[in-house]
């Protein structure tokens, strides 16, 4: 357990609406993640932090924003959501030290109507 | 472009026998592989991972294979077990990268 929590962990929204999804983790680590899963897409990387106020992009960026003010928090904001975004989202954290594995949250499910 | 693929979506073993689960990359540039376990409805969990120093790494049940030359790595879980029934990811990354590169995932079904 890598004291990754995310929440909400289910919300439906309906499409044009903000949406901020929250990873939150108690063990200092400086590399954060956020990734999607869609059926035949495996884990997509969204957008990642290596530091406080420190992000850059991933895979599949656009429509997505994210922030980092504090260590242990990494927040994930669709603008405007659209219907492509229903999704299940997934925060990681990077254990360095420890192989480099990442460590997974439990996930939210986010559909957009 | 998909850079580490699991071309087998799904995989049905009896219990006590073999599984086991393949996967190719095409980034040569690629150290360090990974493979995680994920139930429904729960956040994908690390299973074991390989060193591109090492072509083989065992943990009880589980060892994972590496051939760096065919650009492939393959998971052996022996014996299987119901439990063992999930969607298996592979992943890998670069030395100097911190990004995370994952397969597609492939449905292991134990049957009892």
């Amino acid at each position: 357990d890598a004291g990754i929590t995310q929440s909400p962990r289910h919300k439906v929204t309906e499409t044009g609406t903000p949406v901020t999804l929250r990873c939150h983790q108690t063990e200092n680590h400086r590399y954060m993640y956020w990734y999607r899963q869609d059926p035949g897409h495996g884990l997509r990387l969204i957008h990642y932090s290596y530091g406080v106020k420190d992000t850059d992009k991933g895979e599949v960026s656009d429509g997505y924003s994210v922030s980092r003010s504090k260590t242990e928090d990494f927040l994930l904001t669709l603008e405007s959501a659209t219907s492509s975004q229903t999704s299940v989202y997934f925060c990681a954290i990077r254990a360095q030290g420890q192989g480099e594995t990442q460590y997974f949250g439990p996930g939210t499910r986010l559909l957009v109507l | 472009d998909q850079q580490v693929k699991q071309n087998s979506p799904s995989l049905s073993v009896q219990e006590g026998r073999i599984s086991i689960l393949n996967c190719d990359y095409t980034n040569s540039m690629f150290d360090y592989f990974l493979w995680y376990k994920k139930y429904p409805a729960e956040g994908p969990t690390f299973l074991i991972s390989i060193s591109s120093i090492k072509d083989k790494n065992e943990d009880g049940r589980f060892t994972v294979f590496l051939n760096k030359s065919a650009k492939h790595l393959s998971l052996h879980i022996v014996p299987s077990q119901p439990g063992d029934s999930a969607v298996y990811f592979c992943a890998a990354r670069r030395e100097t990268g911190n990004q995370f590169y994952f397969g597609t995932g492939t449905s292991l079904t134990v049957i009892p």
